[in-house]
């Protein structure tokens, strides 16, 4: 199983640009998340997907954010436009949800994003 | 909301000595606990989970237990080893109706074993 897969692995951009971050996850899982990490805020939950579906989005921080994602096997998340504070590890994070029985969330290896 | 509490914040212990890791939540719907490992620069991998209806789970030098009573589950690591150097997440996740599940974060224990 090739677990998680995120791109790019690093981002370097000016403020103002717009950012896509990618993600696909495990096959057959069918919750996804996208977390933000920076050494303040620690680990939070930005939005997640149940069936392609967002479930949760208000841990996204401003209208420049937005995620989608268009089938079970990709999702994109973005920002437009672009700010310093921005700059932070953007982890996707996958998992199988059925019913009443929770199953581990699996992560990918992130993308180091900093904002110039 | 859940919100989750994780002590101490940083943790030195001697090699070969035990390290305990406390997390409290406050969401009595939550069911399932995992803890990750976070190695500097990667990504959080998943080292043991616990259900709701499991006091105690071991796995080799890793032990969690969990007190559904006082909403309280700890890491425990025994004879610990240079390599268990890292930051350490408790996680409390509980299924929403609906369906999909949401996992709150605990803020991380920086453990460092040192020789």
């Amino acid at each position: 199983d090739a677990g998680v897969i995120q791109s790019p692995r690093h981002e370097v951009t000016e403020m103002g640009q717009e950012v896509t971050l990618r993600c696909k996850p495990i096959s057959g899982h069918n919750s996804l998340f996208w977390y933000r990490q920076t050494m303040m805020r620690g680990l939070e939950l930005l939005i997640y997907f149940n069936n392609n579906v967002p479930i949760d989005d208000s841990g996204m921080p401003e209208d420049r954010f937005s995620a989608k994602m268009p089938n079970a096997s990709f999702s994109t998340l973005k920002i437009q436009p672009s700010e310093p504070r921005d700059s932070a590890v953007y982890f996707c994070a996958s998992s199988l949800s059925s019913g009443l029985t929770n199953q581990p969330q699996h992560f990918g290896d992130g993308t180091r994003l900093s904002i110039l | 909301g859940e919100n989750v509490e994780q002590h101490p914040s940083t943790l030195s212990v001697q090699e070969g000595d035990s390290a305990v890791i406390k997390c409290t939540y406050s969401d009595s719907a939550s069911n399932y606990f995992p803890w990750y490992k976070q190695e500097l620069g990667k990504r959080p991998q998943l080292i043991i989970d616990i259900r709701s209806n499991v006091g105690e789970k071991k796995d080799q030098r890793i032990a969690v237990t969990l007190n559904k009573t006082a909403k309280h589950f700890s890491l425990h690591i025994t004879e610990t080893q240079p390599e268990d150097s890292a930051v350490y997440f408790c996680a409390a996740i509980y299924v929403l109706t609906g369906g999909g599940n949401k996992l709150t974060f605990g803020t991380g224990t920086q453990l460092k074993v040192e020789l």
